[in-house]
């Protein structure tokens, strides 16, 4: 079946450092791959998505490289800020379906 | 443009009981998704329907849960009778259902507590 693997949380770190969230998947076919990000308080919202081999996905700072060969899709930010403190959720939707299969979510603090 | 509306936010009730939740998605979506996230995971799909009919319900402990999605727009969760475990945050979701890949957008959620 299909699934996502995130590295367990909490991520701790200090601002302007960099960051890196693991995630892997197993999935038939070719699936499009997300991070969805959920603020303190608030709903789920998407941050970046890529939907095929070699795709690289960016947004407010962050981008994750679709990698097939590895079934990976890795989120990095060059400089956190505080406010990037959140849960991070990698997704994937399966070929032919629309409905997302998330992760277990890795927590970031950051702190100043 | 307005974003998911969920409702109520917070619900306490206690085991047996039951409960609804009522989900508004954005105007013209034609897919509409339940999830239901336990504290410390990630969302997992309940129910999803393309207008009006299931398309997916694999995942919905049919025997209390119930939901439906009358007319192509609102969509009712129920829960009856509630468990302990039922305890989680209830997400609405929807998306056009046309674009490829698929962006779906989430409301707030309605918090359940089981008691």
């Amino acid at each position: 079946g299909n699934s996502v693997t995130q590295m367990e949380g909490p991520v701790t770190l200090s601002e302007e450092a960099f960051l890196t969230i693991n995630c892997t998947y197993t999935a038939t076919g070719y699936p499009s791959l997300f991070w969805y990000v959920q603020y303190p308080g608030e709903g789920l919202q998407l941050l970046l998505k890529a939907t095929k081999a070699d795709d690289k996905g960016s947004n407010k700072g962050f981008e994750a490289t679709y990698r097939k060969e590895t079934t990976s899709f890795h989120l990095e930010k060059g400089s956190v800020q505080v406010s990037d403190s959140a849960v991070y959720f990698c997704a994937l939707a399966p070929t032919g379906r629309r409905a997302l299969t998330f992760g277990s979510g890795t927590r970031l603090q950051v702190q100043p | 443009e307005a974003g998911v509306a969920q409702s109520p936010r917070y619900k306490i009730i206690e085991k047996r009981q039951s409960v609804a939740f009522w989900c508004n998605p954005i105007s013209g979506h034609a897919t509409l998704y339940w999830y239901q996230q336990i504290l410390g995971q990630g969302p997992k799909l309940l129910i999803q329907f393309q207008n009006n009919g299931v398309v997916d319900d694999s995942q919905l402990p049919k025997d209390r849960f119930s939901a439906e999605r009358l007319k192509g727009v609102d969509s009712t969760l129920k829960i009856q009778p509630a468990k302990l475990e039922d305890s989680a945050v209830y997400l609405c979701a929807s998306s056009r259902g046309q674009d490829r890949p698929n962006t779906i957008y989430f409301g707030e959620g309605s918090w359940l507590t089981v008691v």
